[in-house]
């Protein structure tokens, strides 16, 4: 099996400050996708990209950057931290975008705080 | 738009008693759209319990049920017996014509001994 590892798994951060996190997978999959998700609800899709090279944005683009440096790496960047924001950031992947069948493949997550 | 609603936790239900957990969905872009159920369990990432992509059937995994059905557009998580080790937060989702996967708010169980 592979695994999607997250980092950092904590994020402290100032008000405007530039926060990068990063995601790596070793499935091989073509799709990687990041995710925020506040407290108590759901996953919002904020980027994703269907292969190497390639960005798409999702719902809740506005505010973040995204960069698929190789197949098995995706990183997002705040580009601005917003005042006493709390939230985790979920990367997930899968083998690929042709059907929404395929299962999603989590990593564990980085929470972020900004104080 | 495409979107799912799910039971409202968290849900507290004893050992060996029976859950639902609801899941109804609305489907625009799609007749007949994918449904999932993942699960995350404590210190765990979230991951996938069971899916079905047929209308009218059923997935199973871990003991858990879930029937698509089409025609009250519900996809309902049902267990007869629940153990301690089942609590957990349970996230319904849907994915559409475009690829894209909804999820719900997630439903935290929470099983007492």
């Amino acid at each position: 099996g592979g695994i999607i590892t997250q980092t950092p798994k904590f994020l402290i951060g100032q008000e405007g400050q530039k926060l990068t996190l990063k995601c790596q997978q070793n499935f091989n999959h073509d799709t990687m996708y990041w995710y925020r998700q506040d407290s108590g609800k759901g996953l919002r899709l904020i980027y994703y990209s269907i292969t190497e090279n390639d960005l798409q944005k999702g719902d809740l683009s506005e505010g973040y950057d995204a960069s698929r440096e190789k197949k098995s790496s995706f990183s997002l960047t705040v580009t601005s931290a917003q005042k006493n924001e709390m939230a985790v950031f979920l990367c997930a992947s899968s083998m690929d975008w042709f059907s929404s069948q395929n299962t999603l493949y989590f990593g564990a997550g980085t929470r972020l705080s900004v104080l | 738009g495409d979107s799912v609603t799910q039971t409202e936790g968290p849900v507290t239900v004893s050992e060996s008693e029976s859950l639902i957990i609801n899941c109804t969905y609305s489907a625009t872009s799609i007749a007949y759209p994918n449904l999932f159920w993942y699960v995350r369990y404590p210190g765990e990432g979230l991951q996938l319990l069971l899916k079905v992509i047929t209308a009218g059937q059923k997935g199973s995994s871990r003991g858990f049920e879930a029937t698509y059905n089409k025609e009250t557009t519900s996809f309902h998580l049902q267990k007869a017996s629940v153990q301690e080790s089942d609590s957990a937060v349970y996230y319904c989702a849907l994915g559409n014509s475009n690829n894209r996967i909804f999820f719900g708010d997630g439903t935290q169980l929470v099983v007492k001994p």
